[in-house]
C-alpha cells in the first residue's frame, strides 16, 4: 500500500539558513508526489508536485523537491529561510484517484 | 475568485446533535474530497466523489455520509455527533482524478464535539 513518513514532526531554522524537510513514500507503482504548504488559519495550497518529467523539480517561493527513487525519498529545500516560510508542510502521494498525506512537519523561523 | 467556499467556519454540538457541513467549488471541478485533520496525524480522507453521481469512501468514513447534490456542492453530514469528531474538516477539490491532479482547499471548519 501506498504511504508517505514526514521525519520530524517540528523543524526550527535560523532566517536565512537552509531548509530541508524530509519525505519519504512507499509506492508500489510509479508515485505522484506533492508538498503542500499550510499557513496558519488556512486550507493547504500546492508548492510543487513530481509527476515522472524531472527529478528536481521547482515550485513556489523558492522551495524545491529531488525525487530519489533509490532511496524512495522526495526531500523539500530552500536555500535561504525566510520569516514568511513559517507554516506547516506536508508530502503527499497520489493513490489512483485519492491524495494520501503525510503527518505534516512544522516550520519554525527565527530570527 | 472564490474557488472552494466551505460553511460554517466554527461550530460547536453536543454528543449525538446532527449536523451537515457544507461545500462548493466555483472551478468547474469534476472531484470534489472530504478530509479532516488532527495534531500530528496530517489530512485524512473521509470521502471524496470522483465525479457527480459518484461518492466513495476515504480512509476514516465511520460516522459520517455524504452527498453530491450537483457538479459544484458535496456536503458532508454527521448524523450524531461523538467527541471523536473533534476536528478540523477541509473540503477540496480537482479538475480530474487521474493521479497527478492539483487539490485546491477550502479555509477549514473547525468543529468540536463536547
Amino acid at each position: 500500500a501506498q504511504s508517505v513518513t514526514q521525519l520530524g514532526s517540528h523543524v526550527s531554522v535560523s532566517e536565512g539558513a537552509l531548509v530541508l524537510l524530509r519525505c519519504n513514500y512507499s509506492s508500489s507503482v510509479p508515485p505522484y508526489l506533492f508538498w503542500y504548504v499550510q499557513y496558519p488559519n488556512q486550507g493547504l495550497q500546492l508548492l510543487l508536485k513530481y509527476t515522472s518529467a524531472a527529478t528536481l523539480v521547482k515550485g513556489i517561493n523558492g522551495f524545491e523537491a529531488e525525487f530519489k527513487k533509490s532511496e524512495t525519498s522526495f526531500h523539500l529545500t530552500k536555500p535561504s529561510a525566510h520569516m514568511s516560510d513559517a507554516a506547516e508542510y506536508f508530502c503527499a502521494v497520489s493513490v489512483r484517484d485519492k491524495l494520501i498525506f503525510g503527518a505534516g512537519t512544522r516550520l519554525a523561523v527565527h530570527p | 475568485n472564490a474557488g472552494v467556499t466551505q460553511t460554517p467556519k466554527f461550530q460547536v454540538l453536543k454528543t449525538g446533535q446532527s449536523m451537515t457541513l457544507q461545500c462548493a467549488q466555483d472551478m468547474n471541478h469534476n472531484s470534489m474530497y472530504w478530509y479532516r485533520q488532527d495534531p500530528g496525524m496530517g489530512l485524512r480522507l473521509i470521502y471524496y466523489s470522483a465525479s457527480e453521481g459518484t461518492t466513495d469512501k476515504g480512509e476514516v468514513p465511520n460516522g459520517y455520509n455524504v452527498s453530491r447534490l450537483n457538479k459544484r456542492e458535496f456536503s458532508l453530514r454527521l448524523e450524531s455527533a461523538a467527541p471523536s469528531q473533534t476536528s478540523v474538516y477541509f473540503c477540496a477539490s480537482s479538475e480530474g482524478n487521474g493521479g497527478g491532479e492539483k487539490l485546491f482547499f477550502g479555509s477549514g471548519t473547525q468543529l468540536s464535539v463536547l
